[in-house]
């Protein structure tokens, strides 16, 4: 079975700063992984994913993850924030077709950006 | 549409009652997904469904609980006897291509 560990259920930055936020899974085979961001009173939106290839990726919005598999790891970064980044952020790990490709989800990051 | 969408997007009932969410899924998505986020937590599978195979029951959390989906079109979520711990947020999901979900904007259910 595979699981999510977001650290931090709260992260607060400055307009400006850089924004990390940390995700690790663990799985028994390899995972596809993915960011979604939930704004107030809306669905997810999916941010990016990794599934195979090249473990820099890039999403929407500026923002970037790195799958580090010696780390078991997928940290998602923005190098500047931007106050309209203000919501919650969501990692998940997907272990593929076998599973019908279910999504386990972190308890999510709240992330505040000041002026 | 454009997307997946869910209906009603609020539903207050009373404890005891029996409710049904609705989920219209985005044209051409053959598996989709039903999701609950309880306050301040993150998402919990319920029940996925592929074209005509059987659906994965496995996340649905007891008998009170029930899906249903034709095909690839409309799937409703059925909760009898509703308890206050079955106050939420619900949430439909489809894919398509593989790996990649779509999310609907929920349905909050309070139960009073």
């Amino acid at each position: 079975a595979q699981s999510v560990t977001q650290l931090g259920s709260h992260v607060s930055v400055s307009e400006g700063a850089l924004v990390l936020l940390r995700c690790n899974y663990s799985s028994s085979v390899p995972p596809y992984l993915f960011w979604y961001v939930q704004y107030p009173n809306q669905g997810l939106q999916l941010l990016l994913k990794y599934t195979t290839g090249a473990t820099l990726v890039k999403g929407i919005n500026g923002f970037e993850a790195e799958f580090k598999k010696s780390e078991t790891s997928f940290h998602l970064t923005k190098p500047s924030a931007h106050m309209s980044d203000a919501a919650e952020y969501f990692c998940a790990v997907s272990v593929g077709e076998t599973s019908g490709s279910r999504l386990t989800f972190g308890e999510g990051t709240q992330l505040t950006v000041n002026p | 549409g454009a997307g997946v969408s869910q209906s009603p997007s609020n539903k207050v009932t009373e404890k005891g009652k029996d409710v049904e969410l609705r989920c219209d899924p985005i044209s051409g998505h053959t598996a989709l997904y039903w999701y609950r986020q309880r306050l301040g937590q993150g998402l919990e599978f319920l029940i996925y469904f592929q074209g005509n195979s059987a659906p994965d029951k496995s996340g649905l959390p007891s008998d009170r609980f029930s899906a249903e989906r034709t095909g690839e079109s409309v799937s409703t979520l059925t909760i009898q006897r509703t308890q206050q711990e079955d106050s939420a947020v619900y949430l439909c999901a489809t894919g398509g291509a593989r790996y990649e979900q779509y999310f609907g904007p929920g349905t909050r259910l309070t139960v009073t």
